[in-house]
């Protein structure tokens, strides 16, 4: 079937440390992913998205990685910090016909920061 | 430049009654999704319209749901005799084309008593 899905449903880390924040997906024709933030009682906020002829990609302090031989993407952030503490979830999106605007999400991960 | 506008914020209804979500998309957008979130879990697909067209309604329940995306006005969708499994959050998003970044407005959260 077609799916993304986390590994890890919760990661605790301590300000400053570095996160990561791993994703797998089934579909290898997949064309498009993207991260997203959701803060509570908040809609998706979007961070980086990454398209599938590229295997990194870096914004402010976010770095996405794909690895399409394994189907894997990873979300690294530099830094964190408190106000980084939310859900995150990746989605990806694939041609065909009409499906191609459907996004697919992942269950989540929640990321908590402590000070 | 007002991003993905969405009301009401919070609805509830009782079982039966309809309800009736709005969406605004961002300016120039004319591509608009609609997604379901139930707790703790991820957000899934349930329609794509562009102005009068319904593109892929593959997530939409076959009875009691329905969309619409007039030539005018917000993007509405129906939820008929709502049941209280139909709780949810439901979110919009929009994009400036097919396969093009998606933007979420702030959900409508719907209770159903």
């Amino acid at each position: 079937g077609e799916s993304v899905g986390l590994h890890l449903p919760t990661l605790s880390v301590q300000e400053g440390d570095n996160s990561i924040i791993n994703c797998a997906y089934s579909n290898s024709a997949s064309d498009y992913f993207i991260w997203y933030k959701q803060e509570s009682g908040k809609g998706p906020q979007f961070i980086i998205d990454i398209r599938s002829n590229m295997d990194k990609r870096q914004g402010q302090r976010v770095t996405v990685l794909l690895n399409k031989t394994v189907k894997h993407l990873s979300l690294q952030i530099a830094a964190t910090q408190p106000g980084d503490s939310a859900v995150y979830f990746c989605a990806e999106n694939y041609p065909g016909g009409t499906s191609y605007g459907k996004l697919t999400f992942g269950q989540g991960t929640i990321l908590t920061v402590h000070p | 430049n007002a991003g993905v506008m969405q009301n009401p914020r919070h609805l509830v209804r009782r079982r039966g009654q309809e309800a009736r979500l709005r969406c605004s998309p961002m300016k120039g957008h004319s591509h608009v999704y609609w997604y379901r979130q139930l707790p703790e879990e991820g957000l899934k697909f349930m329609v794509y319209l562009q102005k009068e067209n319904i593109i892929d309604e593959s997530g939409m329940p076959k009875e009691r749901f329905s969309a619409e995306f007039p030539k005018e006005g917000p993007s509405i969708l129906r939820i008929q005799q709502v049941v209280r499994g139909d709780s949810a959050a439901y979110f919009c998003a929009s994009s400036i084309g097919q396969g093009n970044e998606q933007f979420f407005g702030p959900g409508t959260r719907l209770t159903v008593l």
